[in-house]
């Protein structure tokens, strides 16, 4: 039980477009998802906090208007990059939180974006 | 500010050579300390979760224990499968987490 997949898995755009990347918890709802982001042989970035029916909370210094998440349902957040530029290329992560005893976050496979 | 530190940043291991990854932890409140194992281009895979110092958790080739200032996972007679990066990750009030910069471990045949 407990997995998260996230589509695409790869994704290259020219810089300038929008791309929509998925989260969905497969067995378990999910009220709260989070956004990560990691660079090269670094940790793990908190982007965002995605609350299901409500607006999601940003860590400081992430642009909201850039990222843009929504979370529609209990199975499912999604993360736009508005006007990508090849600084946004990186590797998106997310992860929903289990809400039984545990309270465990269980991450999706993560997503490469490569902005050309 | 909740503070997660790990050490080594990496370590070479021969297949069978048992050490200990360090995770050193400063939180108000600690709400659960958290292990996950990440491979190269792949999301995080969860471990295990500590709660209280004196805690300890098994599986397979890996047991992490719990103290009040910082966390041990220690990797018994390793495999080259174990190979991979180790994350430490605490949580204090709300959900969120904060991760350690992780321990890339390579263990050779």
């Amino acid at each position: 039980g407990a997995v998260v997949s996230q589509h695409p898995s790869r994704v290259i755009c020219k810089s300038g477009t929008s791309v929509k990347i998925e989260c969905r918890s497969l067995d378990f709802q999910a009220t709260t998802m989070f956004w990560y982001r990691q660079f090269p042989k670094q940790s793990l970035m908190l982007m965002a906090t995605s609350n299901e029916g409500s607006k999601a909370t940003y860590e400081q210094g992430v642009e909201k208007d850039k990222f843009l998440i929504n979370h529609a349902s209990l199975t499912l957040s999604t993360l736009t990059v508005t006007s990508a530029h090849p600084e946004d290329s990186s590797f998106y992560i997310c992860s929903a939180g289990d809400r039984g005893v545990t309270d465990t976050q269980y991450f999706g496979p993560g997503t490469r974006l490569t902005v050309l | 500010e909740d503070q997660v530190t790990q050490s080594p940043e990496a370590l070479r291991l021969q297949e069978g050579e048992s050490s200990s990854l360090n995770c050193s932890y400063t939180v108000s409140g600690l709400r659960g300390l958290f292990w996950y194992r990440q491979d190269p281009g792949k999301g995080p895979e969860f471990l295990f979760t500590l709660y209280s110092a004196g805690e300890e958790k098994e599986k397979e080739r890996l047991k992490a224990t719990l103290t009040k200032k910082e966390s041990f996972l220690h990797i018994t007679a390793p495999k080259p499968e174990d190979s991979a990066t180790y994350l430490c990750a605490v949580r204090a009030a709300g959900n969120k987490l904060t991760f350690g910069g992780g321990t890339r471990v390579l263990v050779k045949p």
